[in-house]
């Protein structure tokens, strides 16, 4: 059964970057891999989403090595205001059909 | 543009009623995609309409389903209600679907079973 593993909690202090790894077996070969956020008392909200190797937006990067089993989410310079929850999404298959496959998520906290 | 809007906000049932939660799609959002999150289990895909076909399901019993209109609105219902389904219904509404595209959350109807 594919299964999205990621840390349960990770602690940092603000000005660093974090790293944050997920692990997803048996993904499919064409499906991508996206990173959400999430605030208490609110939706979940997209970061960033690859297929392989790097992609870079405003906020984050996203590292996924060759054979597409993790995925490594890395935050520069973390602020107080970065504390919350960051899950990844990776697909599964399943008789046919496709299924969201969320991690149990990460809750970061940044400390001053 | 307006976000994805879910109603209600909140909402007390009492074991065996049924309860219907409606989502509102940004506009143009074909997809709709509805997720189940507490913190036992954390976010859990319950499925996904496109264009008013379901096109994927996940591991939920029958009591869980739901509908999407002509307008992309989407519902579902939840019927037979347990103390177990006591948490946060999040839908989700994409232009090309969850498994291509991002996902824009709305902010969740709670639900308290007593």
């Amino acid at each position: 059964l594919a299964k999205t593993t990621q840390p349960i909690s990770m602690d940092s202090y603000e000005g660093q970057e974090v790293n944050i790894t997920c692990s997803h077996n048996n993904i499919a070969t064409n499906d991508y891999i996206t990173w959400y956020q999430q605030f208490p008392s609110q939706g979940p909200r997209f970061i960033i989403q690859g297929y392989k190797t790097k992609v870079t937006n405003e906020v984050a990067s996203l590292f996924i090595p060759a054979d597409r089993k993790s995925s490594t989410l890395s935050l520069p310079r973390v602020s107080l205001s970065d504390t919350a929850v960051y899950y990844c999404l990776a697909p599964r298959w399943a008789g046919g059909s496709y299924i969201p496959t969320f991690g149990r998520g990460t809750s970061l906290i940044v400390h001053p | 543009k307006a976000g994805v809007t879910q109603t209600p906000r909140y909402l007390i049932k009492t074991r065996g009623q049924q309860v219907t939660l409606s989502c509102s799609p940004i506009s143009g959002h074909r997809s709709v995609s509805w997720y189940q999150q507490t913190p036992g289990q954390g976010l859990q895909f319950l499925f996904e309409y496109f264009s008013e076909t379901q096109r994927n399901k996940g591991n939920f019993p029958g009591r869980f389903s739901g509908r999407q209109f002509s307008n992309s609105r989407s519902e579902m219902n939840v019927s037979t209600l347990e103390l177990g389904d006591s948490a946060l219904y999040l839908c989700a509404s994409s232009l090309t679907g969850s498994n291509t595209g991002e996902l824009f959350f709305g902010e969740g109807s709670r639900l308290t079973v007593l």
